[in-house]
């Protein structure tokens, strides 16, 4: 058990450009989760996959962001068009498909900055 | 929709023992979780409680009250490496995600 690991850590771009970040959950888990937090806030839900199914997707999502679990292992999240805005810790969970999505590994996150 | 309140800070020493207080506005909800987030790091789950009462595990516990809208964390024997950001979590009813508080920085010191 390696644990969830996202990639990059960090991520520095100019407003307007695309990014994609990476997201490798616990092998034995098929629920997948995406989170973003700001300094001082909890986590706030993205977006979530059982196994390749893309089950729930938070009302606040702008359609600039896409995420994607194509074979049920790991996961991608694109934002495209950034805004200052979008600049946060995002965080990518996994679990088992058992309970109501209490208990969730949580990766080190990427750190996006929008310039 | 939900709401959860928690406070921003709360300050004790080492080898206290101190209580992080989580009260919510929801219209239903299987249960409250509690996470622990040092300063850089990734938030690890600590514990969940389904029904009312109270759930131990080590140095922390964890209380849940339906009727009162209300939960909390109670950490003892504070150490310094308890210093964090703790946030009471629901899973709203009809949901597998969770919806988090904004945390509450607990400062321990000497």
């Amino acid at each position: 058990d390696t644990g969830v690991s996202q990639d990059p850590r960090h991520k520095i771009t100019k407003r307007g450009q695309n990014v994609t970040f990476r997201c490798d959950p616990i092998s034995e888990h098929n629920r997948l989760y995406w989170y973003r937090q700001t300094l001082g806030q909890g986590p706030e839900f993205l977006t979530y996959f059982q196994n390749e199914a893309q089950l729930e997707k938070s009302r606040l999502l702008s359609d600039r962001f896409s995420a994607e679990r194509p074979k049920g292992s790991f996961s991608t999240l694109e934002i495209q068009r950034t805004e200052q805005g979008d600049s946060a810790m995002y965080l990518c969970a996994s679990s088992l498909a058992e309970g109501f999505g209490e208990k969730l590994f949580f990766g080190s996150g990427t750190q996006l900055s929008v310039l | 929709g939900q709401s959860l309140e928690q406070p921003s800070e709360v300050t004790a020493v080492e080898g206290a023992i101190v209580q992080i207080n989580c009260t919510y506005q929801t219209s239903g909800f299987y249960g409250l979780s509690w996470y622990q987030q040092h300063d850089g790091g990734a938030p690890t789950f600590l514990s969940y409680n389904a029904l009312d009462g109270l759930e131990e595990t080590g140095r922390f516990s964890s209380f849940l009250s339906r009727s009162d809208s209300y939960g909390y964390l109670l950490l003892q024997e504070l150490q310094m490496k308890d210093s964090a950001s703790y946030f009471c979590a629901v899973t709203p009813q009809g949901y597998s995600t969770l919806t988090f508080g904004k945390g509450t920085m607990l400062l321990v010191s000497p």
